[in-house]
């Protein structure tokens, strides 16, 4: 059983650029998180979706951030004109459902913004 | 909105020693998780409490839940150089729209 696949693991782009980074969660999963995270600091949340349907964008930067959870495919975290304060990692998490608890984390996307 | 402070921030011990980290919510919790980050790595989950005053007991870590369900804790006893890592622990509310908030994680160092 395949956990959380986060794709590209490492992703360099030139200020300007947008970056593009896809999670497909657990196998029965319908829900998924979106999390960055900075170097030597905790996991903020930016987005929580589920199957075509955005639950909580909250913590989404109102510009140039979209995030996508198609009825088919990966969900996509989509960064346009990256500048250099968006290099993180970006980590996405998936779980059975609302308050099911447990979130199955990918490995994460190592943003570079040069 | 929701948020959850964790204390401390850096822990260094000594092989052997004890370890506590506290998790503080100025809000009820609906539950709290914790979830262990090796360095370079992923957030893996450790445990999940919903109950409150429940403890409950992983080998040598032990998790509590306050009886008013806004505050937790993780104690490791006799730390081992495995136990490196940061630990987070997760605030799930009612009232949040059930998205999990991350504290912002208490990194352990060991030293043999």
């Amino acid at each position: 059983n395949a956990g959380v696949m986060q794709n590209p693991r490492h992703l360099v782009r030139r200020r300007g650029q947008e970056a593009r980074l896809r999670c497909s969660p657990m196998k029965g999963h319908s829900h998924v998180y979106w999390y960055r995270q900075l170097p030597e600091e905790g996991l903020k949340f930016m987005v929580y979706l589920q199957k075509e349907n955005i639950i909580d964008e909250s913590g989404m930067p109102k510009e140039r951030f979209s995030a996508e959870f198609p009825k088919e495919g990966p969900s996509i975290l989509r960064i346009q004109q990256v500048v250099r304060g968006d290099s993180a990692a970006y980590f996405c998490a998936s779980s059975p459902g609302l308050a099911s608890g447990e979130l199955f984390f990918g490995e994460g996307s190592r943003l570079t913004v040069l | 909105g929701q948020q959850v402070m964790q204390i401390p921030q850096y822990q260094h011990v000594q092989e052997g020693e004890d370890f506590t980290t506290y998790c503080n919510s100025s809000t009820t919790l609906s539950n709290i998780q914790w979830y262990k980050q090796r360095p370079g790595g992923h957030p893996v989950f450790l445990i999940q409490l919903v109950k409150s005053g429940e403890v409950k007991k992983q080998k040598r870590l032990t998790f509590q839940f306050g009886e008013a369900k806004k505050n937790s804790s993780l104690h490791i006893t006799a730390t081992q150089t495995t136990d490196v890592g940061t630990y987070f622990c997760a605030g799930l509310w009612d009232t949040g729209g059930f998205k999990t908030i991350f504290g912002a994680g208490t990194r352990l160092f060991v030293k043999a």
